[in-house]
């Protein structure tokens, strides 16, 4: 099945640790993107790549960073200078970044900084 | 982007017809009218989107009036497993300019009463 996967589904961690989020899609696509939700929020975007070896930083990337190494994976670390971690991460994929297609989303991470 | 607002919750009949209804009176030109829905601890799933034509596919349809400041989405015949919040989103199709992402408010929470 084409997709995108995220993984683990919970995870705990203890405050000043980094930890880092799993993103990989099988759909070819070019674009990949990375988003906060917290509780009865929308999503804010923080990060997103339009292609290999480049990304470009979202709404609130402070505390974040990303690697776009591969084209199917997208990780992302939640540094200890994250002052607000706990939330819910949302990885999405899109076909390219410069036609009219619409994103897919993963199951998401949600991440409790203890 | 142009500034969506959206009910912040709505009812429905299972087997009705769900009207959610958006206002987006500031919309340019070239924004394209998306929607998403989400459920519960679920990823954002892409439901349709249109620029000034009406629009059908298989989950829904979506109405923009002739002069573009509001727009409908209709699930014709509701099911328990509608019930999500549903994002009214308004941007340039592609790349445009800035960052490449979409911003979701806090959307409708729509219920589908058995």
């Amino acid at each position: 099945d084409g997709g995108i996967t995220q993984s683990p589904k919970y995870l705990f961690r203890k405050e000043g640790q980094n930890v880092t989020l799993s993103c990989e899609q099988n759909l070819n696509h070019d674009a990949m993107y990375w988003y906060r939700q917290d509780p009865g929020q929308g999503l804010r975007l923080i990060y997103y790549s339009q292609i290999v070896n480049d990304f470009q930083k979202g709404d609130i990337a402070e505390g974040y960073s990303v690697s776009r190494e591969k084209k199917e994976s997208f990780p992302l670390t939640v540094t200890s200078a994250q002052k607000n971690p706990t939330a819910f991460y949302l990885c999405a994929s899109r076909r390219d970044a410069s036609s009219y297609n619409e994103q897919f989303f993963g199951p998401g991470t949600r991440l409790t900084v203890l | 982007d142009a500034k969506t607002t959206q009910p912040t919750s709505m009812d429905c009949a299972e087997g009705r017809a769900a009207n959610l209804p958006c206002n987006h009176s500031t919309i340019s030109g070239n924004e394209y009218v998306y929607w998403y829905r989400q459920i519960h601890s679920q990823g954002p799933q892409y439901i349709i989107h249109g620029l000034k034509n009406n629009e059908t596919n298989e989950m829904a349809s979506l109405i923009i009036t002739e002069d573009r400041k509001s727009s409908t989405l209709i699930l014709p015949h509701a099911t328990l497993r509608d019930t999500a919040v549903y994002y009214c989103i308004v941007r340039v199709a592609g790349a445009g300019g800035g960052a490449d992402g979409l911003t979701f408010g806090k959307g409708t929470h729509l219920i589908i009463q058995p």
